[in-house]
């Protein structure tokens, strides 16, 4: 069974800080690894999705890494802002789970002004 | 464009009694899902829908009841609330997979926060 990991739970950074975010997952027979951000009370938005046949994908000031062989994938933001304050979520797109996503419990990052 | 819709957005209710949180998407997308998501578990999914009148079962169906009947709806039926069922709940939905592809990605709803008492 695919489980999904996150390292840390919570992370606090001053504004302007560059910070990584990690996810951990056991299988890796997956279709894609998707990054969601959820600000508090309300739903899941995509940042940004890797397919397995790809080992990055850029956005902005995000950058997201995937290595499928070591189970990993590394979300990056560069110069962070306090509008980057919500929780982070990752997600793998498993060969044998149809549609279905397995999302790991989330990193809740806070940008400090 | 409403996009993807949740009624109600809280609600409170007591063990044993019967409640449907619902879900209306405008895109006609083809699959639609239900997540719980619990402090500690991330989201877990629910049940899922590859299209009207198809539904299947996730990763905790037991105490949950699911329909379509039109494709634009996903109707979420707890048949008998337990204090464990108190959660948020998110609606999501999804084009049609290409198969190989894996470019697709899952649009959520705001989500429904169920205190059972």
């Amino acid at each position: 069974k695919q489980e999904v990991t996150q390292i840390p739970a919570a992370l606090s950074v001053p504004e302007g800080e560059n910070l990584v975010l990690n996810c951990s997952f056991t299988d890796s027979a997956i279709y894609n690894l998707q990054w969601f951000r959820q600000d508090p009370g309300k739903g899941l938005t995509s940042l940004l999705l890797i397919q397995s046949s790809q080992r990055e994908q850029t956005s902005g000031r995000l950058n997201a890494s995937l290595d499928k062989s070591s189970g990993r994938s590394t979300l990056y933001i560069a110069a962070s802002q306090p509008g980057d304050s919500a929780t982070y979520l990752c997600a793998v797109r498993p060969w044998n789970y149809g549609q279905n996503f397995v999302f790991g419990p989330g990193t809740r990052l806070s940008v400090l002004p | 464009d409403a996009g993807i819709t949740q009624s109600p957005r809280y609600k409170i209710t007591e063990t044993g009694r019967q409640v449907t949180l619902m879900c209306h998407q405008t895109w006609s997308h083809s699959y639609m899902f239900w997540y719980r998501q619990d402090l500690g578990h991330g989201l877990r999914l629910i049940y899922y829908s590859a299209a009207a009148d198809i539904t299947d079962k996730g990763e905790v169906p037991d105490g949950y009841v699911v329909s379509r009947s039109k494709t634009e709806n996903f109707p979420l039926t707890l048949e008998s609330a337990t204090r464990s069922q108190t959660s948020v709940y998110f609606c999501a939905s999804s084009p049609l997979a290409v198969l190989a592809g894996g470019r697709e990605t899952q649009y959520f709803g705001p989500g429904t926060r169920l205190l059972v008492l």
